[in-house]
């Protein structure tokens, strides 16, 4: 079965410092991605960040790096600098190839402390 | 653009009555999603569009019908609300292509049922 775990349901981080929030998949299918969602207290999911199964490299996008590690089937997100900003909920999101779900984790709220 | 928009954003209905959450979407996405996020639980997809003329059921689909009216618009029907379907109601939209899919969300629908 397809599965993305969220093992931490809170965190806390110091302002300017990075953060690394979990998340492990379960998928025998050699083709997917796994996606990064943002959800701030407002309740609008922002997309963050992309990792193909097939990349080799790890995916950034700004203050974000996916820390994606094939055969222990992780795909960490890495918050570089924190800002007061990112205080939100954090879901990790998987879509095998060929089929039309995503499957969501239950999140990680982030709290960043000033 | 506008991206894909939901309504209404609030509601608040009887247990037994019935109502339709709409979604349309701008962006000739082929395919269109329902969650509900409660808390600690993530997002639960109740039931997907991979085209125009074609819906499948999620993972949570019971007392739940949809309609894909066109390929912009993809409703929700509660036809007997029940207090178990007190909520936060997502759609979303995606093209599905080749490398990063992501879903593109709209801003919920916060439903009540009393």
């Amino acid at each position: 079965a397809q599965k993305i775990t969220q093992t931490q349901p809170g965190m806390f981080v110091q302002e300017k410092e990075a953060v690394t929030l979990d998340c492990t998949y379960d998928t025998s299918d050699q083709s997917y991605g796994l996606f990064w969602y943002k959800q701030p207290s407002s309740g609008e999911m922002i997309f963050l960040i992309y990792q193909g199964s097939y990349d080799e490299q790890n995916a950034t996008e700004g203050r974000y790096s996916l820390n994606f590690q094939k055969a222990r089937k992780s795909a960490n997100l890495v918050i570089s600098a924190s800002q007061l900003g990112d205080s939100a909920m954090y879901f990790c999101a998987m879509r095998v190839g060929g089929t039309y779900k995503y499957i969501f984790g239950t999140g990680t709220r982030l709290k960043v402390l000033a | 653009n506008a991206g894909v928009t939901q309504t209404p954003k609030f509601q608040v209905l009887k247990t037994g009555q019935s109502m339709t959450l709409q979604c349309a979407q701008d962006m000739n996405h082929n395919s269109m999603y329902w969650y509900r996020q409660d808390p600690g639980m993530g997002l639960r997809l109740i039931y997907y569009s991979a085209s125009e003329g074609t819906t499948d059921k999620g993972e949570v689909p019971n007392g739940y019908n949809v309609s894909r009216l066109n390929k912009r618009e993809f409703s929700l029907r509660l036809e007997s609300a029940a207090p178990s379907q007190t909520s936060v109601y997502f759609c979303a939209s995606s093209d599905l292509r080749e490398g990063n899919n992501e879903q593109f969300f709209g801003p919920g629908t916060r439903l009540t049922v009393l």
